[in-house]
């Protein structure tokens, strides 16, 4: 069974320049959710997807947006980027039930804004 | 808001030997689970061990298990028997236990080498 997949996983932008993050859950998984990880901010949640619907988000500004796909695949995208939004962009993805409440991560998405 | 801290941001442990990794949290929730995640040099998260609040048994994983406090808000992790492949960044995380989604909080990282 494929894993969560998460392109590009490495990319290099300018600051002002805007960016879009594509995720592909395990087959049968609807739940995907974003995390952003910087050495200085740990590990923080930006937003929640179930059945194409933004089901929770995190305390990140409006330019930090996603959706989801009737396939159950994501994409997050910033805009008007800047120096402190360089960080390693995590997928995650889960079944509709939390019954375990594992969630399974991709290898992420390495920005890096200069 | 829950909050998740872990008070050591690195260790070391010598391969074969016992490492603890401490994390205690805070939630007023009365249900919930509660997770070690494993981030080895690729990057790549995953799942080590997790407990959900209300089992009073802490969990076991081979090698990996936990020692949960509920009423301290504690759940620290015990690694036996450390091996080389260990060497990561451990992350403790909460999640709440209700159809509101799958949203974890997570500690600030225990970086852990094993040594040869």
């Amino acid at each position: 069974k494929a894993g969560v997949t998460q392109t590009p996983r490495y990319l290099i932008k300018t600051r002002g320049q805007q960016v879009t993050l594509s995720c592909s859950p395990i087959s049968g998984h609807r739940s995907v959710s974003w995390y952003q990880q910087t050495p200085g901010q740990g590990l923080q949640f930006l937003f929640e997807y179930f059945s194409e619907t933004q089901r929770n988000k995190g305390n990140f500004p409006g330019r930090f947006s996603g959706r989801q796909f009737s396939n159950s695949r994501s994409e997050m995208n910033v805009s008007t980027l800047e120096l402190g939004d360089s960080a390693l962009y995590l997928c995650a993805s889960s079944r509709a039930t939390t019954d375990t409440g594992e969630l399974f991560f991709g290898e992420g998405s390495r920005l890096t804004v200069l | 808001a829950q909050t998740v801290t872990q008070s050591q941001p690195e260790m070391s442990v010598q391969e074969a030997e016992t490492v603890t990794l401490s994390c205690t949290y805070d939630t007023s929730e009365n249900n919930y689970y509660l997770f070690w995640y494993k981030q080895p040099p690729s990057r790549q998260m995953i799942l080590v061990i997790r407990q959900e609040a209300y089992k009073q048994q802490n969990a076991t994983e081979n090698r990996f298990s936990v020692n949960f406090q509920k009423a301290a808000k504690s759940f620290s992790l015990k690694i036996s028997d450390s091996q080389l492949g260990d060497t990561a960044m451990y992350f403790c995380a909460f999640m709440t236990h209700n159809n509101a989604g799958n949203m974890l909080t997570f500690g600030g990282g225990t970086r852990l080498m094993v040594k040869p």
